[in-house]
């Protein structure tokens, strides 16, 4: 199976801030990662596909890149409703995995 | 409004059996992949198990195989997840999630509570 090995684990942030979560492959997945938002007792959320794209209806504040097997999701100006936790997705191969999420809180 | 509603979870006996259905709604469901998710608090977001758009391909992840049994009726527009010989470590939030043209999981249910515990 594919590791997704995300970083850090818990990040404190203020509002305003540039928030950026990172998420590591164990192989190779071309550009084939998500990202999702979870609020608690809430479903996840899509917010990122193909490593860089946008969902629709998705603020234009969060973005993803890609540098080899390591994935990056930033949001450019933290805003009160993205207090979260904020997990990566490879589905490049079965069976798909998740990293282990990122809490943003309140520093 | 594109809607996946769950139901049928609950609390089961190790051994026991259960049976999860996802309605779907506000889209051709016949039209999709369609998922089961789940999680919960020690192991995070877990991939259960997919089935093609007709039903004629399923896949399981290795924990769940032989024990659960993913099936789709298109005319009700229904997801299922059959799962025997339950477990303690199967006690999870189980989501049923659409998968998109490109995408993975567009869309998800709000979850349905399994436990099982004697």
């Amino acid at each position: 199976d594919i590791q997704m090995t995300q970083s850090p684990f818990t990040l404190s942030a203020s509002v305003g801030d540039r928030v950026t979560i990172t998420c590591r492959a164990s192989q190779s997945i071309s550009s084939w990662l998500a990202w999702y938002q979870q609020k608690p007792g809430k479903a996840p959320k899509l917010l990122i596909y193909k490593a860089s794209s946008l969902e629709s209806g998705v603020p234009s504040r969060f973005s993803g890149s890609v540098s080899g097997t390591e994935f990056t999701l930033t949001i450019r100006s933290l805003q009160p409703d993205d207090f979260a936790t904020f997990y990566c997705q490879q589905y490049d191969s079965y069976p798909w995995t998740f990293g282990q999420g990122t809490k943003v809180e309140v520093k | 409004e594109v809607q996946l509603v769950e139901s049928g979870g609950g609390l089961v006996q190790p051994g026991g059996s259960l049976r999860l259905s996802c309605a779907a709604s506000g889209f051709t469901f016949s039209g999709y992949w369609m998922h089961w998710v789940r999680q919960d608090p020690g192991r995070g977001l877990v991939w259960v198990s997919r089935i093609k758009t007709d039903g004629s391909l399923t896949n399981y992840a290795d924990s769940v195989k032989g024990r659960f049994t993913i099936s789709r009726d298109n005319a009700r527009n229904t997801l299922y997840l059959q799962m025997n010989s339950l477990r303690a470590e199967d006690t999870a939030v189980y989501y049923c999630a659409r998968e998109g043209n490109g995408t993975p999981f567009g869309v998800w249910g709000q979850g349905t509570t399994v436990t099982v515990s004697s």
